[in-house]
């Protein structure tokens, strides 16, 4: 069953420094998402993304974070600079559509992001 | 704003049915889904209503009451590898297919 992948498993930086989470979507998905998840908090929406356009994002997505597709398969998510509350549980998401009838959106396994 | 409630945590026994409530007061409700996640892993998807009423998937069920804000999720013949964190989440019309999570409720399953 075609799933969506996410590398590294868990990365571990210095404060300051700049990360790169990747992504493969399931292949014939054209919306993607990615979301974060602090220890023990609730899942929270930071970007969706559609036609190489971000298409919404969250107070939470700032100057500190882009999103790029380079390629057919990647979606990326960099952090600029990251601080100890970027700390979290990073989940890529994508689905076949998006704003109208059963469009579910299928998680990745997650980069845990530990900032030192 | 955007505001969804469910349960902080519930316990029931193995073979039991046990039913989760969420409400929700959002705007540009475009469907309500149900994810399970494990402890350290990606939500996976359960259920989904967009209209009123009940979803059925074998073991699964879902109801939405879009005038009352609520739904639930109702988990028959209860295993033990059904104990995990139980997420609503709302997605948002016209706004980029975003899903707004519940705080999630965490199911004990018990012997």
């Amino acid at each position: 069953e075609p799933e969506v992948t996410q590398t590294p498993s868990h990365q571990v930086t210095q404060m300051g420094q700049e990360v790169i989470l990747r992504c493969v979507p399931i292949s014939n998905h054209l919306y993607f998402y990615w979301y974060r998840q602090i220890l023990g908090q609730k899942v929270e929406f930071l970007v969706s993304f559609y036609n190489n356009e971000i298409s919404e994002k969250s107070e939470i997505f700032d100057d500190q974070f882009s999103v790029e597709r380079p390629d057919g398969s990647n979606f990326t998510l960099k952090i600029r600079s990251t601080k100890l509350e970027d700390s979290a549980m990073y989940f890529c998401a994508s689905s076949t559509t998006r704003d109208r009838g059963r469009n579910e959106q299928f998680f990745g396994p997650g980069t845990r992001l530990t900032v030192l | 704003g955007q505001n969804i409630d469910q349960p902080t945590e519930m316990t029931a026994t193995e073979g039991a049915i046990v039913q989760i409530n969420c409400t929700y007061q959002t705007s540009g409700f475009n469907g309500l889904f149900w994810y399970q996640q494990h402890a350290g892993e990606a939500p996976t998807f359960l259920s989904y209503n967009v209209l009123d009423g009940l979803e059925e998937k074998g073991r699964f069920s879902s109801f939405l009451s879009r005038s009352k804000g609520y739904s639930y999720l109702l988990l028959k013949e209860l295993q033990m590898k059904d104990s995990a964190s139980y997420l609503c989440a709302v997605n948002l019309y016209n706004q980029g297919g975003k899903l707004i999570f519940g705080q999630g409720t965490e199911l004990s399953v018990k012997p």
